[in-house]
């Protein structure tokens, strides 16, 4: 089943956003394979975060991650506009599958 | 520039069949695991499948299992996904993407650092 996200959240600029990725103890609350994705409108997913809390070159520490139990959450820090985005967590989910969530939809107010 | 370019979209019947490729370039296409990520219009991503740089491991979706089968052409840089049985709910944007790979450790089961711009296929009776 796909991990649940909150629909959309939401800040002003310079504050900060967590976004929570809800699984169970077969796929996030059993695996450090917990990876983020942004999406603009009309483009491809970007990696944001791989193995929990880990930053692809790149990524701006503004970005952080971390898990506890069967949830894990994504932090946005000193929130820019250019951070408005269609938000995905996925995990490894055993048996060589993998789940994404259903998506949090970021408004920087 | 690190690019792979999904072809092969269409508009298809219910029970009808699409064969989709990949067209990887500016990366050594044999080095890495490949996957198909699809996403409807409005949702979030769905894994679909997996492939190992040399073939010898597949895995599967359980929604697309027995209908859908993955290939690749190390020799051509190129990636298929032949797509049979379609049904209304395969209407999606597949994308095509790369394993993430870092300090010599490839997170081929969790992480996706390429992804192509897609190709639309829409199943309709």
């Amino acid at each position: 089943s796909a991990l649940t996200q909150p629909p959309s959240a939401s800040g002003s600029p310079g504050q900060s956003v967590t976004i929570s990725c809800t699984g169970t103890s077969g796929d996030v609350g059993d695996y450090k394979y917990v990876s983020w994705y942004q999406q603009y409108p009309g483009k491809a997913p970007k990696l944001l975060i791989y193995e929990v809390t880990k930053r692809p070159s790149g990524v701006p520490d503004r970005f952080s991650a971390s898990k506890s139990g069967n949830t894990a959450s994504l932090t946005v820090s000193g929130l820019q506009a250019e951070d408005e985005a269609d938000y995905y967590c996925s995990s490894y989910a055993g048996s060589n599958n993998l789940v994404f969530g259903g998506g949090t939809k970021l408004t920087v107010l | 520039e690190v690019k792979l370019v999904e072809s092969g979209g269409d508009l298809v019947q219910t029970g009808g069949s699409l064969r989709l490729s990949c067209a990887a370039s500016g990366f050594t296409f044999g080095n890495y695991d490949m996957h198909w990520v699809r996403q409807p219009p409005g949702k979030g991503p769905e894994w679909l499948s997996h492939i190992s740089s040399g073939s010898g491991s597949i895995d599967y979706a359980d929604s697309v299992k027995g209908r859908f089968t993955i290939s690749r052409d190390n020799a051509k840089n190129s990636l298929y996904l032949q797509m049979n049985s379609l049904r209304d709910e395969d209407t999606a944007l597949y994308y095509c993407v790369r394993t993430y790979c870092s300090g010599g450790t490839c997170y081929s089961r969790s992480s996706f650092d390429i992804w192509g711009q897609g190709t639309m296929v829409t199943v309709s009776s």
